[in-house]
């Protein structure tokens, strides 16, 4: 069953106190896995696009990584408007189309 | 990126009415989706929506219940018809680029039905 899981679904970190969320995959035909910032009451932000295993990509204190069954999104010295919640995405190809399968996201709060 | 809005960005419905959502982009684009967002959980697809075409629906989705609009490749409309309280919920369009393989999301709709 094709399925998106994301790991811990809520986080609470003090200020500067680095840490990792998780998502993992059981999904055929990866086309590229995606993660997205959603503040309350917003639509997801694009963050990253990552293809094969072994990629990284940075953006100011997050850095995403992929390895050929999760990826983590590494989160360095976080302050408090990282606070939000992180979605993860993996498309894949299927006979209808590319087909986009989301993960529940993980709560992220950064105390100050 | 896109610059995606949606109207109205919230709403309080009475049961048994109708609701139109609307998506407006800033470019064109070829494919527009429309998704639900429930509290705590996460987006699930309602159908994809291609000008010229009619709307592909995922399983679980009719068009009676969902009735959607494409007229032109910058505009769409999602009609939530014969609302329930179930029907509450987060309404958002998003749109993919031809040539950038990510989806862009609208701010949503939030939508509460008494």
């Amino acid at each position: 069953e094709d399925q998106v899981t994301q790991s811990p679904e809520a986080l609470r970190l003090q200020e500067g106190e680095s840490s990792s969320l998780n998502c993992s995959y059981t999904v055929s035909g990866l086309r590229g896995l995606f993660w997205y910032r959603q503040d309350p009451g917003k639509g997801p932000e694009f963050l990253f696009t990552l293809y094969s295993a072994g990629e990284e990509k940075e953006k100011e204190r997050l850095k995403a990584t992929l390895t050929k069954k999760e990826s983590f999104l590494h989160i360095t010295a976080p302050k408090p408007e990282d606070s939000a919640t992180y979605l993860c995405a993996v498309q894949a190809w299927r006979n209808t189309g590319n087909q986009f399968y989301f993960g529940t996201g993980t709560s992220l709060t950064v105390i100050p | 990126s896109a610059v995606i809005s949606q109207k109205p960005s919230r709403d309080i419905c009475q049961r048994g009415t109708s609701l139109t959502i609307q998506c407006q982009v800033d470019s064109q684009v070829t494919m527009m989706f429309w998704y639900r967002q429930q509290p705590g959980q996460s987006l699930t697809l309602i159908a994809t929506a291609n000008q010229g075409s009619e709307a592909t629906y995922e399983s679980g989705f009719v068009i009676d219940k969902f009735p959607i609009s494409r007229p032109n490749l910058t505009f769409s409309t999602l009609t939530v018809s014969n609302m329930s309280p179930e029907d509450s919920s987060i309404y958002l369009c998003s749109v993919e680029r031809t040539g950038a393989d990510t989806q862009y999301f609208g701010p949503g709709t939030r939508l509460t039905v008494l």
